[in-house]
């Protein structure tokens, strides 16, 4: 089975330009999940989908960042203007409504740079 | 609101040696599930072993055990017989379970370093 697909893995962009970041989570998973990873803040949540409708986004940073969930396969994470504060890993994770222990599976990430 | 706390920022261990990871929690959610996931140098979040808050036996997958102890909120990671492939970020995680998929909470991590 395929696992949560994440592109592009890596992007290098300059400060003011949009980036759009995609995941493809596992079939059949009804959450979807965005985490930024940096090494001051570690982990945390930016948004997160329960059938395709957004539940919470109060980890968005600001207005520069959206995100976008049009179906059951497909998301999108947009940073416009980006600023080089941008810089990190962001994951993307799904799960399904199961028992309590039923996890999330990340994608590999994807690893933005912001000159 | 949850807190996972990881107050080990690194640690050495020896090969085929044991290592507890410390991880404490905090929050006010009546059920709540533990999770520890390991970060290789490649950078992918693995999945590795899961305790619910209302689990009456520490949980066990493999090599992996956790220490749960709910009076203290405490969720250490035990690894036994420590292997160099072992070597690697571990996160403690926590979220809610009785309000559907809800997000992880996220430790600091502790580096792992398995020396030979």
């Amino acid at each position: 089975d395929a696992g949560v697909i994440q592109s592009p893995r890596h992007e290098v962009t300059e400060m003011g330009q949009e980036v759009t970041l995609r995941c493809k989570p596992i079939s059949g998973h009804n959450s979807l999940f965005w985490y930024r990873q940096t090494m001051m803040r570690g982990l945390e949540l930016l948004i997160y989908f329960n059938n395709n409708v957004p539940i919470d986004d109060s980890g968005m940073p600001e207005d520069r960042f959206s995100a976008k969930m049009p179906n059951a396969s497909f998301s999108t994470l947009k940073i416009q203007p980006s600023e080089p504060r941008d810089s990190a890993v962001y994951f993307c994770a799904s799960s399904k409504t199961g028992p309590p222990k039923e996890t999330q599976y990340f994608g590999p990430g994807t690893r933005l740079l912001v000159l | 609101a949850q807190k996972i706390t990881q107050t080990q920022p690194g640690m050495f261990v020896q090969e085929k040696e044991a290592v507890t990871l410390d991880c404490t929690y905090d929050t006010s959610d009546p059920s709540y599930g533990l999770f520890w996931y390991k970060q290789p140098s490649s950078g992918e979040m693995i999945f590795l072993i899961y305790q619910g808050s209302y689990d009456q036996q520490n949980a066990t997958e493999g090599r992996y055990s956790l220490n749960f102890q709910k009076a203290r909120k405490s969720a250490n990671l035990v690894i036994s017989a420590s292997q160099l492939g072992d070597s690697a970020m571990y996160f403690c995680a926590m979220r809610a379970i009785d309000s559907g998929n809800t997000p992880l909470v996220f430790g600091k991590g502790t580096r792992l370093s398995v020396i030979a």
